[in-house]
C-alpha cells in the first residue's frame, strides 16, 4: 500500500519568513495529492491539492509542487501569519482508492 | 454548508466495554471513512464505505468492525475496548473521487 512520509514533524517561523514542508510517496500510481490544515481543537480542512498532470499549483500564499520522478510534493507558505501556525497534513491516493495521510507537521508562526 | 456530526465528543470507557461512535453527515456523500489520529502518526485510515452496506478495511482494522445500514449514517464500534484505542477518532465523508473530505470534530476516547 502507499506510504507517505512527511518533514520536518515540527518548524518555527517568524512571522513573514516561509515555511516549507515536504512530502514523499511510494506509490508511483498516486495521483491525487491533498493537504488539510488543523488548527487547535478543530477539524483538519483542505487548504489545497493537486493532481498528477500538474506540477504547481498556487491559492494567495500557499503553493504546491509536484515532482512526480522523485515521488515528492511540497507546501510553500509565504509570508507568514499568525493564523498559519497549526498542524498541516499532506495525503496520497490513487483514483477509487483510500487516502494515506502524512505524520503531519506542527507549524508556530513566532510574532 | 456540508455538516458532518459526531454523536460524542469526549468518551471514557473501561477495557472490555463495547464501544459505539456514530457519525452522520447531511450532504448525501457516498463515501464516508473513520481515521484514527494519534500525535506524530497522522491520521491513519481505520475503515471506508463506499455505499449503504458496503465496507472496506483501512491500514489499521484490527480491534474495530463498522456500520453503515443508512447512507447518512457510518458507525464505528469497538467490540472489546483496549488501552491502546484511547485516541482522538476523526469521521469524514466526501462525495467524489478524489475529492475533498470533510470531517467531523472527532471524538475523544480514553479507555481506562
Amino acid at each position: 500500500g502507499e506510504n507517505v512520509e512527511q518533514h520536518p514533524s515540527t518548524l518555527s517561523v517568524q512571522e513573514g519568513d516561509s515555511a516549507v514542508i515536504k512530502c514523499t510517496y511510494s506509490d508511483s500510481a498516486s495521483n491525487y495529492f491533498p493537504w488539510y490544515k488543523q488548527e487547535l481543537g478543530k477539524r483538519p480542512q483542505l487548504i489545497i491539492d493537486i493532481r498528477s498532470n500538474v506540477g504547481e499549483k498556487k491559492d494567495q500564499r500557499i503553493a504546491v509542487t509536484l515532482n512526480k520522478t522523485a515521488k515528492h510534493f511540497s507546501l510553500h507558505i509565504t509570508e507568514t501569519q499568525p493564523e498559519d501556525s497549526a498542524v498541516y497534513f499532506c495525503a496520497a491516493s490513487t483514483a477509487g482508492n483510500k487516502l494515506t495521510f502524512g505524520g503531519g507537521t506542527r507549524v508556530l508562526v513566532k510574532p | 454548508d456540508v455538516k458532518v456530526t459526531q454523536s460524542s465528543r469526549y468518551l471514557v470507557k473501561r477495557t472490555g466495554e463495547k464501544v459505539f461512535l456514530e457519525c452522520v453527515q447531511d450532504m448525501d456523500h457516498e463515501n464516508m471513512f473513520w481515521y484514527r489520529q494519534d500525535p506524530g502518526l497522522g491520521l491513519r485510515l481505520i475503515y471506508f464505505s463506499y455505499d449503504v452496506k458496503m465496507k472496506e478495511k483501512g491500514d489499521i482494522p484490527e480491534g474495530y468492525s463498522v456500520s453503515r445500514e443508512k447512507k447518512e449514517r457510518f458507525s464505528l464500534i469497538l467490540e472489546s475496548a483496549s488501552t491502546n484505542q484511547t485516541s482522538m477518532y476523526l469521521c469524514a465523508s466526501r462525495t467524489v473521487d478524489p475529492g475533498e473530505l470533510f470531517f467531523g470534530e472527532g471524538s475523544r476516547l480514553t479507555v481506562l
